[in-house]
């Protein structure tokens, strides 16, 4: 089993705040992936990284894959209430998909 | 577009019971197929994953077994379950990501 630890487990910040979540990992994985969870339902895919060092910004949030390829950080800027959820990464190797261990993040109004 | 559809939604179990979650996928041949397993807030647990019919290889060694009868079907089934069975079960298949079902919530008591 690879595993991926996420930090910080749980996160609550005001609105308009700026954060940063991570993924770190002893293992290299061909892709990393980032999904929002809301309650009850299945994780929803934010985007994939796949090569060592990319960045991928998708509107307030900012995806960053290491150059090894372990380990991938989460950036939001100016959080909004709309932000909170479950973040969880994941890495792809061959047929398998590791999920983190998951940041719980509340954005207070 | 790929569908994924799991049920039930909730399941309330005694201990010792049998257990069969289905998972069907629509708009797609020979995915590849994953079963999970969530602990509220927590990340997802790689249990069982397929890569066509009757392939099933286990991630972890545990109270439950999964079947791949048909292309299309996914099937997690256990003879006797736990308290420690309880969880969030999602059904996943692999396309161009990773789409999942909407989650089997489990209670054993």
């Amino acid at each position: 089993t690879q595993l991926l630890e996420q930090s910080p487990q749980f996160l609550s910040i005001q609105e308009g705040e700026n954060l940063t979540v991570y993924c770190n990992s002893s293992s290299v994985f061909s892709s990393l992936q980032w999904y929002r969870q809301e309650p009850g339902e299945g994780p929803v895919l934010l985007v994939t990284v796949v090569t060592g060092g990319e960045v991928k910004k998708l509107k307030r949030l900012t995806f960053q894959f290491g150059d090894a390829r372990k380990d991938s950080s989460l950036h939001i800027t100016a959080a909004q209430p709309g932000d909170t959820g479950l973040y969880l990464c994941a890495g792809g190797t061959g047929n398998q998909f590791y999920f983190g261990t998951g940041t719980s993040l509340t954005v207070i109004p | 577009s790929q569908t994924i559809h799991q049920w039930p939604a909730t399941l309330v179990q005694p201990v010792g019971s049998p257990l069969s979650l289905e998972c069907t996928v629509e708009g797609t041949s020979n995915p590849n197929l994953y079963w999970y397993r969530q602990a509220a807030g927590r990340g997802l647990q790689l249990l069982f994953y397929s890569v066509g019919i009757g392939q099933i290889s286990s991630e972890v060694p545990q109270n439950l077994s999964a079947s791949r009868p048909q292309d299309r079907q996914f099937i997690l089934s256990s003879k006797k379950l736990l308290l420690s069975d309880s969880g969030f079960y999602l059904c996943a298949c692999e396309g161009e990501k990773l789409f999942f079902g909407s989650g089997t919530q489990l209670s054993v008591l």
